[in-house]
């Protein structure tokens, strides 16, 4: 069973707008770690923001956020600002014991 | 501040041949990971280590697949006898005990492997 589904295969979005990269799991453990990354063409994996289970607010890292709604199992990524240089690959990944659990990433072009 | 490094960042070779991938962890890093990415996908989990000992190997990791963490620094991860569907993006990731869900997994670069 797929444990984390990400529905958008690619988005366009122009310069200076706000994107919102979607990500939903499915877990039946009550504690676990989300995760999102970036990876650029380049190849790198790039950690950009972490939620826990049992947080109780929102991450935000810089102009990252992360909208977290538990009952709706959903962990979805909020870019402000949208800037050429964050035109990559993004993925939504779960804590699994001591492995993430990847899904199929989103591909984000931003116009200029 | 060193991040994770891993070389070669590219490896050509014939099916058939042997390779071996070094991997660099973040100083201080205890916990050591290899993942394996194929074109348009998300990263596979392929081993970990904790230290020098490796806890947990999937099942993706067939007997051509070897990997050692001598003295808990640096990995390598040998292919035997390489198949062309072993090309791919093999990715090592490192992370500091934090706890058991919070520790950031932070990747090198990646060694892309061709086989022809």
């Amino acid at each position: 069973a797929q444990k984390i589904t990400q529905t958008q295969p690619g988005m366009f979005v122009q310069e200076k707008e706000a994107v919102t990269l979607d990500c939903t799991y499915d877990t039946s453990d009550p504690s676990y770690g989300l995760f999102w990354y970036k990876q650029p063409s380049s190849g790198e994996m790039i950690f950009l923001i972490y939620q826990g289970s049992y947080d109780q607010q929102n991450a935000t890292e810089g102009r990252y956020s992360l909208n977290f709604q538990k009952a709706r199992k959903s962990a979805n990524l909020v870019i402000s600002a949208s800037q050429l240089g964050d035109s990559a690959m993004y993925f939504c990944a779960m804590r699994e014991l001591y492995q993430l659990i990847w899904g199929a990433g989103t591909k984000l072009i931003i116009k200029p | 501040d060193t991040g994770v490094s891993q070389d070669p960042r590219h490896k050509i070779t014939k099916r058939g041949q042997n390779v071996t991938f070094r991997c660099d962890p973040i100083s201080e890093h205890n916990r050591l990971y290899w993942y394996r990415q194929t074109l348009g996908q998300g990263p596979e989990f392929l081993t970990y280590f904790q230290n020098e000992a490796q806890l947990e190997k999937s099942r993706l990791l067939s007997d051509r697949f070897s990997a050692e963490r001598p003295k808990g620094s640096f990995s390598t991860l040998e292919i035997q006898r390489t198949e062309q569907g072993d090309s791919a993006m093999y990715l090592c990731a490192s992370s500091i005990i934090q706890g058991a869900l919070t520790d950031t997994q932070y990747f090198g670069p990646g060694t892309r492997l061709t086989v022809l």
